[in-house]
């Protein structure tokens, strides 16, 4: 059965930063790219960022790039994602999410069940 | 490429065939899922290709379309199906998600 656990969400100041996993389980991890996706509160989805299988193509959203940096370690079966320079506009849940090998041309297939973020003074 | 969901809510009774649409800025040829979510929980796919019935799913759903006209059906709605449904297109980065479309049951 696969699972996906996020964790290292919280509360984190603005300008602050936080780093998120997503342990990885019952599945093979390193034939599956991987995303995340962020829902602010009672608001709709929003892709966030994608990784390959090895983790040599990481395409991000507009509103994270430069700030985020998603990561994998193929070792631990661990998803990251690194969050900078964080503002109240990145309070949400952050799910990750595992694709069907790909992710474009593919689906999101399997969920976590997500980290909270809040940025707040 | 924009997504757009409509309607963006609905009330319908159990029973009820009930059709959601999804529609691109762009052709997106047959690269769109359809995600269930329920509140305080994670996104659930239902479709994808367009009109892959995910394992698991009941046989009630149902996805069409290519291009940049898609829709999902549901043939006749029942209870468990209260949530809100998201389209998402996969042609290309950004995997940017539609609007969502809440289902309420009357």
């Amino acid at each position: 059965e696969v699972q996906l656990l996020e964790s290292g969400g919280g509360l984190v100041q603005p300008g602050g930063s936080l780093r998120l996993s997503c342990a990885a389980s019952g599945f093979t991890f390193n034939n599956y790219a991987m995303s995340w996706v962020r829902q602010a509160p009672g608001k709709g989805l929003e892709w966030v960022s994608s990784i390959s299988d090895s983790g040599d193509t990481t395409p991000y959203a507009d509103s994270v790039r430069g700030r985020f940096t998603i990561s994998r370690d193929n070792s631990k079966n661990t998803l990251y994602l690194q969050m900078n320079s964080l503002t109240a506009e990145d309070t949400a849940m952050y799910f990750c999410a595992k694709c069907a090998s790909t992710c474009q041309h593919q689906n999101f297939q399997h969920w976590g069940q997500g980290t909270l973020v809040t940025v707040s003074s | 490429i924009q997504l757009t969901q409509s309607p963006s809510s609905l009330s319908a009774s159990v029973g009820d065939r009930v059709t959601i649409s999804c529609r691109a800025s762009q052709g997106i040829s047959s690269y769109l899922a359809w995600y269930q979510q329920k509140p305080g929980k994670a996104p659930r796919l239902l479709i994808y290709a367009a009109s892959t019935l995910q394992s698991g799913v009941p046989p009630r759903f149902s996805g069409s379309g290519s291009g940049t006209d898609f829709t999902l059906t549901i043939s006749s709605l029942q209870p468990e199906d209260s949530a809100t449904y998201y389209c998402q297109k996969l042609s290309s980065y950004p995997l940017t998600f539609g609007g969502g479309t809440k289902v309420d049951i009357k």
